[in-house]
């Protein structure tokens, strides 16, 4: 069964803690994204990836870090920095400059 | 700053009405029009897409009008039933990566 998985559903920061969500992904995609979603203000690209360890900022990644070391993997880790967390965090993949994008369930993340 | 423009944020539509959602951009680069489904506490899932060489797109009860001139394109769900009540996103993007997604709109479908 192909899809993206995100995990945790729920995960809680407390001030100052760096803490990292997890995504992966059986359908051999290349691209891989981090979107952040707030009431309103629709999805908001924090990084990409088109190649195992190769990734580029999107337009909100101050406060977020990535890694891509495998092609099914690509965590986003949100670090002290981050000031306002508080959002529901979607992953997503598509073939190398595919149209479709796969989105996950998504990670809703709280600051404690 | 949004490079799409999405409106209304909301909008309450009767079983069998119309639902129109409308969306405005800026930059004429932009190549590839997709719409985006959105349930309550899953991910976006791709709807209808559309591409400036055509001015009209259906799938089903969903239709996509592209106007390039006026650089806005909108969503026609026909005959909107409960199971449609969901949020929508319109996006935009060159080159078919790095979507730009509209703010959203939330539609409420009355049984």
């Amino acid at each position: 069964d192909g899809g993206i998985t995100q995990s945790p559903k729920y995960l809680f920061r407390k001030e100052g803690q760096n803490v990292t969500l997890s995504c992966e992904q059986n359908l051999n995609h290349d691209a891989m994204y981090w979107y952040r979603q707030d009431p309103g203000q629709g999805l908001r690209l924090i990084y990409y990836s088109q190649i195992v360890n190769d990734f580029q900022k999107g337009d909100i990644a101050e406060g977020y870090s990535v890694s891509r070391e495998k092609k099914e993997s690509f965590p986003l880790t949100v670090t002290s920095a981050q000031k306002n967390p508080t959002a529901f965090y979607l992953c997503a993949s598509s073939r190398l400059r595919g149209e479709k994008l796969f989105f996950g369930s998504g990670t809703q993340l709280s600051v404690l | 700053q949004q490079q799409v423009k999405q409106s209304p944020q909301s909008l309450i539509v009767q079983k069998g009405g119309i639902s129109i959602i409308n969306c405005a951009y800026e930059n004429t680069a932009f190549d590839y029009f997709p719409w985006y489904q959105q349930f309550p506490g899953k991910g976006p899932a791709l709807l209808i897409a559309i591409r400036p060489d055509v001015s009209e797109k259906k799938e089903g009860r969903f239709t996509i009008s592209f106007n390039k001139s006026a650089k806005q394109f909108s969503l026609h769900i026909m005959d909107s039933q409960p199971g449609d009540s969901a949020t929508y996103f319109c996006a935009a993007s060159m080159n078919d990566y790095k979507l730009s997604f509209g703010a959203g709109t939330t539609v409420t479908v009355r049984a």
